[in-house]
């Protein structure tokens, strides 16, 4: 079966950080994309963050640039996201998601972990 | 940015009826076009892919159309699983950009 599963949400005052990752199975890992894409309550989706498979190209959406780092282990089939200077904003599930075929597409998806940002 | 644009924002439609959602670009994408399923506390479904074609685990009754900037999604005729929240999403142009979903709720 094929599963991605996020952890390392929680609640954060602003300003703190967190560290999100996703373990992938059942699936092709290291030769594709791997993407962040979050949905801030009552809100709809919103890509955060992409890497390519070997590391060499990583995107980021304007919202997050600078703040939020994205990264891989490929030998651990692991996804992860450092999120430094949380802001309210940022309150939102946070789903990992593998880029598919054609490019751009994001054919499997894991549950989301919520992160809170609160005072 | 690409700016997708849903609607309706809830269409209420009865089991085994037609639905139809509409999703418009701000400028072309030709057909660099996704669409998702998402329910909550589930992961979200890979629908539709190339405005037209299905994902290899959607099921018939789902299909696309358009090009350039508008898009359609067409549940033929609609099973109780299929109510949801349902995203156009563009790849044609960084960064990738959704619609803001349209709720499929049951009449």
């Amino acid at each position: 079966d094929v599963r991605l599963e996020e952890s390392g949400g929680g609640l954060v005052t602003p300003g703190g950080s967190l560290r999100l990752s996703c373990a992938a199975s059942g699936l092709s890992f290291s030769g594709f994309t791997m993407n962040w894409v979050r949905q801030a309550p009552g809100k709809g989706l919103e890509w955060v963050s992409s890497i390519s498979g070997s590391s060499t190209l990583l995107r980021y959406a304007d919202s997050v640039k600078g703040r939020f780092a994205i990264s891989r282990d490929n030998a651990k089939n692991s996804l992860f996201l450092e999120m430094n200077n949380l802001r309210v904003e940022d309150t939102a599930a946070y789903f990992c998601a593998r880029g598919g075929y054609p490019v751009g597409v994001l054919d499997y998806w894991g549950l989301g972990t919520l992160v809170a940002v609160s005072s | 940015e690409i700016v997708m644009t849903q609607s309706p924002a809830t269409l209420s439609v009865s089991p085994g009826e037609r639905a139809t959602l509409s999703c418009r670009a701000s400028q072309t994408v030709t057909t660099n076009v996704a669409w998702y399923q998402v329910k909550p506390g589930q992961a979200p479904r890979f629908l539709i892919y190339g405005a037209s074609t299905r994902a290899p685990d959607a099921p018939d009754r789902f299909s696309g159309s358009g090009s350039g900037t508008e898009f359609t999604l067409t549940i033929s005729s609609l099973q109780s699983e299929d109510f949801a929240t349902y995203y156009c999403q563009q790849y044609n142009n960084w960064p990738w950009t959704f619609g803001q979903g349209t709720k499929v709720d049951i009449k």
